[in-house]
């Protein structure tokens, strides 16, 4: 089965500052790369996600970046608020049916 | 446009009971997938539901089952509760374009003394 690692488990960041969180992957057949942002108390919520015939994908503040060669894809938040806060997970899928393999989770804390 | 809602919210059970957790599909959403989350864990998968029927399953006992009715709502029930079934369970859902792309409820949280 897929063996799925995110690096680092803990980020702590000033406002303002740049965040990058990495996951790495062993399933070759991985062809879809989502990040899900969870708050404490809430259901896991969709923030970005990229395929595998791109590169890399940007939505305002965030963006995901893919290297299927290397197996690994990184989510990037630039401009951080306090509201970033949360913990984030990679989830990649290589199975026809969508089955998500999700990471350990990145505990992100930024600091006002 | 109407999310992903689960119920109950929080449930407590007692090991050996049987359990059903509810979740009702984002509208336009065929597709259903239900996950367990352990405490301070990342979600596990358990299984998919596509036309009422069981579309994928992960590392799971048949002691987890589930049903899909008609308006694409969603049932989990678990038998014989075990200690380590306290979790928060959550159900996602997909549309048939792209089972991949899944939509999370807010999840129901079972503890089983």
């Amino acid at each position: 089965g897929e063996n799925v690692e995110q690096h680092p488990s803990t980020l702590s960041v000033q406002e303002g500052d740049s965040a990058v969180i990495k996951c790495t992957y062993s399933d070759s057949a991985s062809n879809y790369f989502p990040w899900y942002k969870q708050e404490l108390g809430k259901g896991p919520q969709l923030i970005i996600d990229i395929r595998s015939n791109v590169g890399e994908k940007k939505d305002q503040r965030i963006a995901v970046t893919l290297n299927k060669t290397a197996k690994h894809f990184s989510l990037h938040i630039t401009e951080t608020q306090p509201e970033d806060s949360a913990v984030y997970f990679c989830a990649p899928c290589g199975t026809s049916y969508g089955k998500l393999t999700f990471g350990q989770g990145t505990i992100l804390t930024v600091h006002p | 446009e109407t999310g992903v809602t689960q119920s109950p919210t929080h449930l407590i059970k007692t090991r050996g009971q049987q359990v059903t957790l509810r979740c009702s599909s984002q509208s336009g959403h065929n597709t259903v997938s239900w996950y367990q989350q352990a405490l301070g864990q990342g979600p596990q998968f358990i299984f998919q539901y596509y036309r009422e029927e069981e579309n994928g399953r992960g590392n799971f006992p048949p002691r987890f089952s589930g049903l899909q009715f008609p308006n694409y709502s969603s049932e989990l029930n678990v038998n014989a509760l075990e200690l380590d079934d306290s979790a928060l369970y959550l159900c996602a859902s997909s549309s048939r374009t792209s089972w991949t792309e899944q939509y999370f409820g807010p999840g129901t949280r079972l503890t089983v003394t």
